[in-house]
């Protein structure tokens, strides 16, 4: 199993500013994945976060718009940039480790943009 | 990636058995069939997984269809803190894979 902390839990933030979500994981994990999960709805990929290369992003994600840093084996940023309401969201990261692929999550990070 | 089929939401009552069915009719030989919940404000969590044969674990059992077009998540005395949103997954068994998660089924509990 993996245990992983996320900071902030929650924010509230105006249009145009960027936020910086930290994801931090209790043991090194090589593939870390941010998602998305609008208010109502289910879960989104983002993107898929792999130590020492390039994310790699849905369709309907950009670099520009939600760059991601993978530093190491236990850490990586999400930055929401430019937000605008429709970027009110809670955004989660989660962790693939140990067999049966299965995937570990945090608790969220619940966005507000006003 | 193969679709699966939930019913929207159903309704138990604490410590009676609940049946969560999963229609996954497009599944290919290599899926396994996956099973999340997310509780209120947190995170989803990891349930069970199987591929041919019924699975059970601490938390639940899987019973799989022969033909494997559909699967059961059973819990078998539901409480108030099992009432979450259950997701049906497929994922190949073929290294780490994303999660594409549906609407799922939001499973009500009453006292």
């Amino acid at each position: 199993s993996a245990v992983i902390s996320q900071k902030p839990s929650r924010d509230i933030c105006q249009r145009g500013t960027s936020l910086t979500i930290q994801c931090q994981v209790d043991s090194q994990v090589t593939m870390m994945f941010w998602y998305r999960q609008q208010p109502g709805q289910s879960l989104t990929l983002i993107a898929t976060a792999n130590q020492g290369s390039e994310a790699t992003y849905e369709s309907g994600f950009v670099i520009d718009k939600f760059p991601i840093s993978r530093p190491n084996l236990t850490f990586s940023t999400l930055t929401v940039s430019n937000m605008s309401p429709e970027d009110s969201s809670i955004y989660l990261c989660s962790v693939a480790t140990g067999t049966g692929n299965i995937q570990y999550f945090g608790a969220g990070t619940r966005l507000s943009v006003l | 990636d193969a679709k699966t089929t939930q019913p929207n939401s159903m309704e138990s009552n604490e410590e009676e058995p609940v049946h969560l069915p999963c229609n996954h009719s497009t599944i290919s030989g290599t899926d396994y069939i996956h099973w999340y919940r997310q509780l209120p404000s947190q995170g989803p969590e990891y349930v069970i997984h199987g591929l041919t044969s019924n699975v059970n674990n601490r938390m639940a059992s899987l019973a799989i269809a022969e033909d494997r077009k559909s699967s059961t998540l059973i819990l078998h005395r539901a409480t108030l803190r099992d009432a979450a949103v259950y997701y049906c997954i497929l994922l190949m068994n073929t290294g780490f894979q994303k999660l594409v998660f549906g609407t799922g089924t939001r499973l009500l509990v009453s006292p």
